[in-house]
């Protein structure tokens, strides 16, 4: 059974650059068609889709965060990873990260426990 | 992007009832629509994709419904496990969108 894992710093001051890593464990990263997306929840609030890559590295980014958005993946460590730029008090969220499958698979399951990051100085 | 409007935001109830919310697609969405269930600190936990396709492992007093622009989940009998707040999702075009949750509590 495939479980995911969130890791990276819990607290980033404001502009620079937030850095998480999801583990993939219980089958390879690499294995069936399928997408790892980035998810985030800010508190008390509603989820929004970051991105998501495919291990042959071809990536979707949403729109509203695509300028400071890089999702990257390491298949012999069985890990992707999230670099969000410049970030400001608004970018404090729950961040999770989760599986998808492709075109007309596009829900989340699993997800990561997720790992709360607060942007402050 | 696609927008979804759940209904009602929060929702008071008794365990026995049968409890429905309702999704709303800014566009139509095919069946291309996820169900979630979130319990305080916990991470979403998928109930129903493609619609009204029931996730494994999930009880059947959970179904959902719908296509197009409108779509339903609907809990047959509530159980005190059931208190928590549900999103839909849509996923027929990028980028994937989340409706803004409705918060099921106890009466």
């Amino acid at each position: 059974q495939v479980q995911l894992q969130e890791s990276g710093p819990g607290l980033v001051k404001p502009s620079q650059t937030l850095s998480l890593t999801c583990t993939v464990s219980g089958g390879s990263i690499s294995s069936g068609s399928y997408y790892w997306s980035w998810i985030r929840q800010p508190a008390g609030k509603g989820l929004e889709w970051i991105g998501r890559i495919y291990t042959s590295g071809s990536t979707n980014y949403n729109p509203s965060l695509k300028s400071r958005v890089t999702i990257s993946v390491d298949t012999s460590k069985n890990q992707f990873s999230l670099k969000l730029s410049s970030v400001t008090a608004a970018d404090t969220a729950v961040y999770y990260c989760a599986r998808t499958g492709g075109y007309n698979s596009g829900w989340f399951d699993p997800w990561g426990q997720g790992t709360l990051v607060t942007v402050s100085s | 992007a696609i927008q979804l409007t759940q209904s009602p935001s929060s929702l008071s109830a008794s365990v026995g009832d049968r409890v429905t919310i309702t999704c709303r697609a800014s566009q139509g969405i095919s069946s291309a629509l996820a169900w979630y269930q979130q319990k305080p600190g916990k991470a979403p936990k998928l109930l129903i994709y493609d619609a009204s396709s029931l996730e494994s492992g999930v009880p059947s007093r959970f179904s959902g419904s719908g296509s197009g622009t409108d779509f339903t989940l609907t809990i047959s009998s509530l159980q005190p496990e059931d208190f928590a707040t549900y999103y839909c999702q849509q996923f027929n075009s990028y980028p994937v969108t989340f409706g803004q949750g409705t918060r099921l509590e106890i009466k």
